[in-house]
């Protein structure tokens, strides 16, 4: 069973938008809203940015929106800033008999 | 505030054991299902193994299935994690998660384990 596929890497300038995709399968993205989104700066442990496809926790910038269409999550930042320089990481419930969550293969966000 | 941190982490040869611990705070532990985390160095997160509130579902990833334990204590609001027959592919950084029904949404900071002789 494979990880979810994600960009290896996604760059923008400040101010402008990025979306980063998150694809799997009938078995896990597109099988359940149970999509998240995880941002890890370096040497840092990762943080929830969206739950449940596109639910924010609180205290989550408005900035970071999530979406799904079928087998593929999207996550879109939009107003890039420099703190937004991170790793993410997608994650979903899967009906797999071999695990209960499978993550993302993971994107470097790049700020130009 | 929720607060998570883990412990235990060291080097080990490959065959060797190792328990680590995951001291939490600032929520009711007893009401929450935990997960561990890892990701070895350089490369993604990986979902190791899950236990219910109760201690009484545990799921494993195939990778650590008859190798690792996951139990908790929720008298000493702690979550653990024996391995046993650690392999050089277990080095990585390992955190504990809270976990509700769909996402872990508060992670410690991560305790490393190095497999290596």
């Amino acid at each position: 069973q494979s990880a979810l596929t994600q960009p290896a890497s996604v760059s923008g300038s400040p101010g402008q938008s990025i979306t980063i995709s998150c694809t799997g399968t009938s078995s896990d993205v597109g099988g359940y809203n149970y999509v998240s989104w995880y941002q890890q700066h370096p040497g840092k442990a990762p943080k929830l940015m969206i739950y449940d496809v596109s639910n924010r926790p609180s205290g989550v910038s408005n900035r970071f929106s999530g979406s799904k269409s079928g087998n593929t999550a999207s996550l879109t930042i939009s107003g890039l800033q420099a703190e937004d320089e991170a790793d993410y990481y997608c994650s979903s419930y899967t009906s797999s008999s071999t695990r209960l969550y499978v993550f993302g293969t993971g994107t470097k966000v790049t700020v130009l | 505030q929720v607060q998570l941190v883990e412990s235990g982490g060291g080097l080990v040869k490959p065959g060797g054991s190792l328990r680590l611990s995951c001291a939490a705070s600032g929520f009711t532990f007893s009401d929450y299902y935990m997960s561990w985390i890892r990701q070895a160095p350089g490369k993604g997160l990986e979902w190791v193994s899950y236990i219910s509130s109760s201690g009484s579902t545990i799921y494993y990833a195939d990778s650590v299935k008859g190798r690792f334990t996951i139990s908790r204590d929720n008298a000493k609001n702690s979550l653990y994690l024996q391995m046993n027959s650690l392999r050089a592919e277990d080095t990585a950084v390992y955190y504990c998660a809270r976990h509700t029904v769909t996402n872990s949404d508060y992670w410690g900071q991560g305790t490393l384990v190095t497999v290596s002789s």
